[in-house]
């Protein structure tokens, strides 16, 4: 079956540092890759996704990620990190195969950040 | 901002009773689904639609059904509410079907089964 995995289910950084949020999926084909992020209380919004070509994409809130089919990752990443990017950020994967038109979410990945 | 809102944005009630959350979109997409969050599981589909009376089952549909009369409107009900049906519930709206369609979520709805 497919899934999707996020192994940190809490990560904690300073602000100005750089941060990497992990995903990987397990899936037969191509998939295609989302990253939402949510805020407390609030819904989910889209940060990036992948569908093909160039294997590092650009996202809102200067965020970008990388697809490694090697292995089967697209991990989030942000060069320096704002107060404002604390949330909690789900991974998801989506299919083309007839009969499953929804996204799979890993468990979520929440991020908090020091002064 | 998608055109999605949900009601009520937040309800307590009694094991038993019956529940029905609304979703309304004004974006005219075709594909609305609804998701329930819990803590260390993610977001987890409950069921999806596809067109108007066109409905089908996500992984975790038991305990739920679902209805859509019109484009615009997407019901989730429980028939009778339990205690593990606590969650927070989301709507989520595409315009096409297939994985490389992204998906606009709601506000979500906050349900407390006492």
């Amino acid at each position: 079956a497919q899934s999707v995995t996020q192994p940190d289910i809490h990560i904690t950084v300073s602000e100005g540092a750089s941060l990497e949020l992990r995903c990987n999926y397990s899936y037969g084909a191509t998939p295609y890759l989302f990253w939402y992020v949510q805020s407390p209380g609030q819904g989910l919004q889209l940060l990036l996704k992948y569908f093909s070509g160039d294997t590092l994409v650009q996202g809102i809130k200067g965020f970008e990620a990388e697809f490694k089919r090697s292995q089967s990752s697209f991990n989030l990443r942000k060069p320096s990190v704002h107060w404002s990017d604390a949330a909690e950020y789900f991974c998801a994967v989506g299919y083309m195969d007839t009969g499953r038109r929804a996204l799979t979410f890993g468990s979520g990945t929440r991020l908090q950040v020091q002064p | 901002d998608a055109g999605i809102t949900q009601s009520p944005r937040h309800k307590v009630t009694e094991t038993g009773t019956p529940v029905t959350l609304r979703c309304h979109q004004t974006e005219n997409h075709r594909y609305m689904y609804w998701y329930r969050q819990d803590p260390g599981h993610g977001l987890r589909l409950i069921h999806y639609s596809y067109g108007v009376k066109d409905t089908d089952k996500g992984e975790v549909s038991d305990g739920y059904s679902v209805s859509r009369s019109k484009t615009e409107d997407f019901l989730l009900t429980l028939e009778s509410a339990t205690s593990s049906q606590t969650s927070v519930y989301f709507c989520a709206i595409s315009l096409g079907a297939g994985g490389n369609n992204e998906q606009f979520f709601g506000p979500g709805t906050r349900l407390t089964v006492l």
